[in-house]
């Protein structure tokens, strides 16, 4: 059964940089079939898909002005690890949400099929 | 962006009756080639991560009862639920995967009970 746990400072300052980590077991990160995702939660709201990463590297970030995280935002992949990595620059208390990292379909499999637990992250001084 | 509206936010539904919720987006998620639409339901309740329910519009994740129903193709869907349960109390979320990686939700319908 695959699994996927989110990990990281559960408080970061104002204008710091947010870094959290999402660790797979019960399969391989390196799969050609799907991509890894973060998707975020602020408290009492929906959800905003952040970007996805493939095992190669290659990332995915929201466009969306809206989002407006598409350029403080990097992602990175250690597959000897089986982990995938978020950081945040510059953030501010709009970016006080629960962080979800999740599976992804490539498209031609289902999409966010399997989800860690969450981990909520505050901006605070 | 392709953007996704669901409605209503919430309803508010007796034990046993029928909830319907709709999503609708901004262009097609059909694509023509394999005439499949992308988009998926999720259900997501208190404290806990979102749960695929359907995917391709209508086909139901493994595990899911079979009261949970998708239709809908190119813009205009639906999820019904055809005899609410109080374990369906929850908010679900429709998204488009038409341009996966990247990913769009709607922004939630909460289901009550009456």
């Amino acid at each position: 059964q695959l699994q996927l746990q989110e990990s990281g400072p559960g408080l970061v300052k104002p204008s710091e940089t947010l870094s959290l980590t999402c660790t797979v077991s019960g399969g391989s990160i390196s799969s050609s079939s799907y991509y890894w995702a973060w998707i975020r939660q602020p408290p009492g709201k929906g959800l905003e898909w952040i970007g996805s990463i493939y095992y190669s590297g290659s990332t995915y970030y929201n466009p969306s002005r809206e989002s407006r995280v598409t350029s403080r935002v990097t992602m990175s992949v250690d597959t000897s690890k089986n982990q995938f990595s978020l950081k945040l620059s510059s953030v501010s208390a709009a970016d006080t949400a629960v962080y979800y990292c999740a599976r992804q379909g490539d498209g031609y499999n289902p999409p966010f099929d399997y989800w860690g637990q969450g981990t909520l992250v505050t901006v605070s001084s | 962006d392709i953007v996704m509206t669901q409605s209503p936010d919430s309803l508010a539904v007796s034990l046993g009756e029928r909830a319907t919720i709709n999503c609708k987006s901004s262009q097609s998620v059909l694509y023509s080639s394999n005439n499949k639409n992308y988009l998926a339901w999720y259900q997501q309740k208190p404290g806990q991560p979102p749960k695929l329910l359907i995917y391709w519009a209508s086909t139901r994740e493994s595990g899911v009862p079979d009261r949970f129903s998708g239709g809908g193709a190119g813009t205009d869907f639906t999820l019904t639920i055809s005899s609410l349960q109080a374990e369906d109390v929850a908010v679900y979320y429709c998204q488009q995967y038409y341009s996966t990686p990247y990913g769009t939700f709607g922004q939630g319908t909460k289901v009550e009970i009456k």
